[in-house]
């Protein structure tokens, strides 16, 4: 157990649905980053907050969205799904907004169909 | 090991030297072991997928060795050049896709 913790695991949805995917960060960790595995491009970067405001943005389409709550937990919302938002979803977590000490979790795998 | 270590930690070398480091993973279940490399708030830039036991794969003056059986995997930078200066990631991909800590690399000038 890496300290962060993501949910759910596994999701089968419809294309056209919206899904919300979950990431508790690491006990003390003020950021949280979201990011992309899809088989033909690799892993990509999606968006990052810290300390529940916004501190970068990556490769996120503007159907997907996502936020930090006070407690520090994230949701990624992604809507009206397509078949290629299929793909692994990972969000790691560090005390600051630089990235040191990570930790990623182990991923929510979203399958659209 | 139960887990995917890298070692070392974080790493200072100077400009023209070469260096390496460690990955380590469950040999179990194993299906591809991947490196990449990754600037912060950026996304990792893939450099290597290694599926088979000795398996070897270079790019540029970065290469990549594999040893399944063992359960570990070299990167090797040759002549480090300032602009190598990131964090490299390994991650195993079983029946979870398992990223490692991550090896911080700084090269000076």
């Amino acid at each position: 157990d890496s300290g962060v913790t993501q949910t759910p695991k596994h999701l089968i949805t419809a294309t056209g649905q919206r899904v919300t995917l979950r990431c508790s960060p690491r006990s003390g960790d003020l950021s949280v980053y979201w990011y992309q595995q899809s088989l033909d491009q690799g892993l990509q970067f999606l968006i990052q907050y810290y300390n529940g405001e916004e501190r970068a943005k990556g490769n996120i389409l503007e159907r997907f969205s996502a936020q930090q709550f006070p407690d520090l937990h994230s949701e990624l919302n992604l809507s009206s799904l397509e078949l290629g938002d299929s793909a692994l979803y990972f969000c790691a977590s560090s005390p600051d907004g630089a990235a040191n000490g990570y930790t990623f979790g182990s991923g929510t795998r979203l399958t659209v169909v | 090991i139960l887990n995917v270590e890298q070692s070392p930690q974080s790493l200072h070398v100077q400009e023209g030297d070469s260096t390496n480091f460690t990955c380590s993973f469950p040999s179990s279940n194993f299906y591809a072991l991947h490196w990449y490399r990754w600037e912060t708030a950026k996304s990792p830039e893939a450099l290597f997928v290694m599926t088979l036991n000795g398996d070897e794969k270079k790019k540029g003056r970065i290469s990549a060795t594999l040893n399944t059986k063992e359960g570990y995997s070299y990167l090797y930078i040759k002549g480090s050049q300032p602009e190598d200066s990131a964090t490299y990631l390994c991650a195993r991909d079983g029946q979870n896709f398992v990223f490692g800590p991550g090896t911080r690399l700084s090269v000076l000038p």
